[in-house]
């Protein structure tokens, strides 16, 4: 089945403690992207990724880093997470310039 | 830089009635136009699309959009809502930015349905 994967679905971690949550899809797609969303500010990009090893930041990047090491994969890492990074983060693949966008289930982050 | 407004945070329709959702977006060159639905819980799903050619859009569930350069508008629209389609709705536009597939959202539309 096609998809986009994000784990962990659900994460409270302390202030300036390093994570990561994974992302993964299975569709071969070139194009992968990150998004937190936030009520009332709908979904912001944080970081893209047009191919391995091709980064760059979205809207919203401070805090954020992201690694495209292999086609499938797009990790977010947070170096130092904060109270104001208490989001829920998608992921998105999509397989050539401006086709469609598939999303994963969603990452809920508290950071306390 | 290009921008999706939707200025309806909250709609609340009977089931069977009719269903139109606005979408007003800024882009300096033809756009490229989404709408996503998200369910309570779930990642995006997307309805229906607009690249070229006929304006007038199907999606999937019965939904359809219809594009209008001259409004700058994308609204979707339903002609019978049922009681699964309450859900959070956004418009997106797409663009290209030095390569990247960017989508920028719309604040979205929360759909009540009431039985």
């Amino acid at each position: 089945e096609a998809q986009v994967t994000q784990n962990p679905r659900y994460l409270i971690t302390v202030t300036g403690k390093k994570l990561t949550v994974t992302c993964s899809q299975n569709m071969n797609h070139e194009y992968m992207s990150w998004y937190r969303q936030d009520p009332g500010l709908g979904l912001r990009q944080i970081y893209y990724s047009m191919n391995v090893e091709v980064t760059d930041k979205g809207d919203v990047p401070e805090g954020y880093k992201v690694s495209r090491k292999e086609k499938r994969n797009f990790p977010l890492i947070l170096e130092s997470p904060s109270p104001n990074q208490t989001s829920l983060y998608f992921c998105a693949s999509s397989l050539q310039r401006m086709t469609e966008a598939f999303f994963g289930q969603g990452t809920r982050l508290t950071v306390v | 830089a290009q921008s999706v407004t939707q200025p309806d945070i909250h709609i609340t329709v009977s089931e069977g009635a009719s269903l139109e959702l606005r979408c007003n977006y800024s882009y300096g060159a033809t756009p490229y136009l989404f709408w996503y639905v998200q369910s309570p819980g779930q990642g995006l799903q997307l309805l229906l699309k607009y690249f070229s050619g006929d304006t007038l859009v199907q999606g999937i569930k019965g939904f359809e959009a219809e594009f209008k350069r001259s409004q700058s508008s994308f609204n979707l629209r339903k002609p019978s809502v049922h009681w699964s389609d309450a859900a959070e709705y956004f418009c997106a536009v797409g663009a290209f930015t030095g390569g990247g597939n960017k989508l920028t959202f719309g604040t979205g539309t929360q759909l009540k349905v009431e039985l």
